[in-house]
C-alpha cells in the first residue's frame, strides 16, 4: 500500500471545526483514501472514505485534492468526544487489510 | 445490532503460560481480521480469515500464534507459550465485504494481554 503522512498532533477548540490534513503522493489511480480513528482504550473505528470527489457523512467531510496526492479530513464541530488519534489509510484493489501508520493525535481544548 | 465483541477485555498472564482470545465479529460478515498494537509501535495486520478459510496470515509474528475460525463465526487466536513481548492490545474487526478498498471494517474494544 502507498504511503500516506500526517502530522504527529494537533490541537483544536472545541465547537470550532478541524482540518487533518493527510499526504500521499504515491497514490495509484485506485487506492481508496480511508480515515479512522481511535477514542482512548477503543478499537479503531471508521470515519469516512472516498476516491476522487468529496464526500459527506453524519461524521465528518473528506476533501480530496483535485491531484489525489493529499486529502483533508473536516470536523465541522469538534467536540471533547473527538479527540483522537486520526488514521489516514490508502487501500487499493486487492487489499484486505488497512496498513496504520502513527496517525494524527487531535486534541479539543474546552 | 451488535458489534464486534472480544473476550476478555483484559488478560494479564505469566510468561510461559497459554491464552486464548476471542472474537464474535458481526453477524453475517464473512472477513475476520487480527491486529495488535505492542507497546510503543503502530497497529499491525495479524491476519484474515473468510468464512474458516485462512485468507492471509502473513502478520502472524511466530508459530505461537495460532488463530482459528472453525464454523466460519467467531474467531480464537492462542498465544503457546506467551512471551513478554506479545503484551499489547490485540484487535478483532469484521467486515462483510471482501477486500477493504471501498468498504469499512468493524473493530472491537480490543483485548489487553500482559504478559509478566
Amino acid at each position: 500500500d502507498a504511503k500516506t503522512t500526517q502530522p504527529n498532533s494537533m490541537e483544536s477548540n472545541e465547537e470550532e471545526p478541524v482540518h487533518l490534513p493527510c499526504n500521499h503522493s504515491t497514490i495509484s489511480g485506485t487506492d481508496y483514501i480511508h480515515w479512522y480513528r481511535q477514542l482512548p482504550s477503543q478499537g479503531p473505528e471508521y470515519v469516512i472514505h472516498g476516491l476522487t470527489s468529496n464526500v459527506n457523512n453524519r461524521m465528518a467531510s473528506l476533501a480530496i485534492a483535485e491531484d489525489r496526492k493529499s486529502s483533508t479530513l473536516i470536523l465541522h464541530r469538534a467536540t471533547l468526544r473527538d479527540a483522537a488519534v486520526y488514521y489516514c489509510i490508502l487501500s487499493g484493489a486487492g487489499s484486505y487489510q488497512l496498513t496504520f501508520g502513527k496517525g494524527t493525535k487531535l486534541s479539543v481544548i474546552p | 445490532e451488535a458489534g464486534v465483541t472480544q473476550f476478555p477485555s483484559h488478560s494479564v498472564i505469566e510468561k510461559g503460560q497459554t491464552v486464548t482470545l476471542r472474537c464474535d465479529p458481526i453477524s453475517g460478515h464473512d472477513n475476520l481480521y487480527w491486529y495488535r498494537r505492542v507497546m510503543g509501535k503502530e497497529i499491525k495486520f495479524l491476519l484474515h480469515f473468510v468464512k474458516e478459510s485462512k485468507q492471509d496470515e502473513s502478520g502472524m509474528p511466530n508459530n505461537r500464534f495460532l488463530a482459528e475460525r472453525t464454523g466460519g463465526t467467531y474467531s480464537t487466536l492462542k498465544v503457546q507459550p506467551a512471551e513478554l513481548e506479545d503484551s499489547g492490545v490485540y484487535f478483532c474487526a469484521s467486515s462483510p465485504r471482501q477486500g477493504l478498498m471501498n468498504t469499512e471494517a468493524f473493530f472491537g474494544q480490543g483485548t489487553r494481554l500482559t504478559v509478566v
